[in-house]
């Protein structure tokens, strides 16, 4: 089946460790993003990618990385200098073009203890 | 940053019942405007992506139109079915190539 995957579902870290989450997709898609949900607030952007070995910082970009080696690929590591890591965190991919959707992966919930 | 916005926050509704929510946009840069579902333990599935202004589009009982020159978008459902509970968002496409997201409409259809 076609589609986005992430993983884990759920991840604890203890406070001042680095931790990546997974986001893969077998979709085709050339443009992949990173989502941050906080409770009463909308989706923001983390960093997004138009392309393999391309990507920008979205609006809160401040204590992640990220890298696109592969089209498939676009893992997100929560450094220690992520001051408010805890968050359920979303991957979308989406087709070139302009008036294409964005597909979802399911979400992780990363706590930092 | 753009600022969207949508309202109500959250609706309870009677089985049976039509309802509307809105999103508001800023109408500059703007290539589109979309809408997703969100239903509790699964991912955002998109209903609607809307371009032009005055577009209207329709899947089922659910439909949607754009004003883009005044910067908002009406979500429609008639007759809600307990099905429909979940979380509605709406995103701004713009010349950035970001999206720009409300922060949703819960809805929960009561049978």
């Amino acid at each position: 089946d076609g589609g986005i995957t992430q993983s884990p579902k759920y991840l604890f870290r203890k406070e001042g460790q680095n931790v990546t989450l997974s986001c893969e997709q077998n979709l085709n898609h050339d443009a992949m993003y990173w989502y941050r949900q906080d409770p009463g607030q909308g989706l923001r952007l983390i960093y997004y990618s138009q392309i393999v070995n391309d990507f920008q910082k979205g609006d809160i970009a401040e204590g992640y990385s990220v890298s696109r080696e592969k089209k498939e690929s676009f893992p997100l590591t929560v450094t220690s200098a992520q001051k408010n890591p805890t968050a359920f965190y979303l991957c979308a991919s989406k087709a070139s073009g302009l008036y294409n959707e964005q597909f979802f992966g399911p979400g992780t919930r990363l706590t930092v203890l | 940053i753009l600022n969207v916005e949508q309202s109500p926050q959250s609706l309870h509704v009677q089985e049976g019942d039509s309802t509307n929510f809105t999103c508001s946009f800023p109408s500059s840069n703007f290539y589109a405007l979309h809408w997703y579902r969100w239903e509790t333990a699964k991912s955002p599935e998109a209903l609607f992506v809307m371009t032009l202004n005055g577009d209207e589009k329709k899947k089922g009982r659910i439909s949607a139109t754009l004003n883009t020159k005044e910067g908002y978008s009406y979500l429609y459902i008639k007759g809600s079915q307990p099905e429909d509970s979940a979380t509605y968002l709406c995103a701004s496409y713009n010349t950035g190539n970001q999206f720009y997201f409300g922060t949703g409409t819960s809805l929960t259809v009561i049978p």
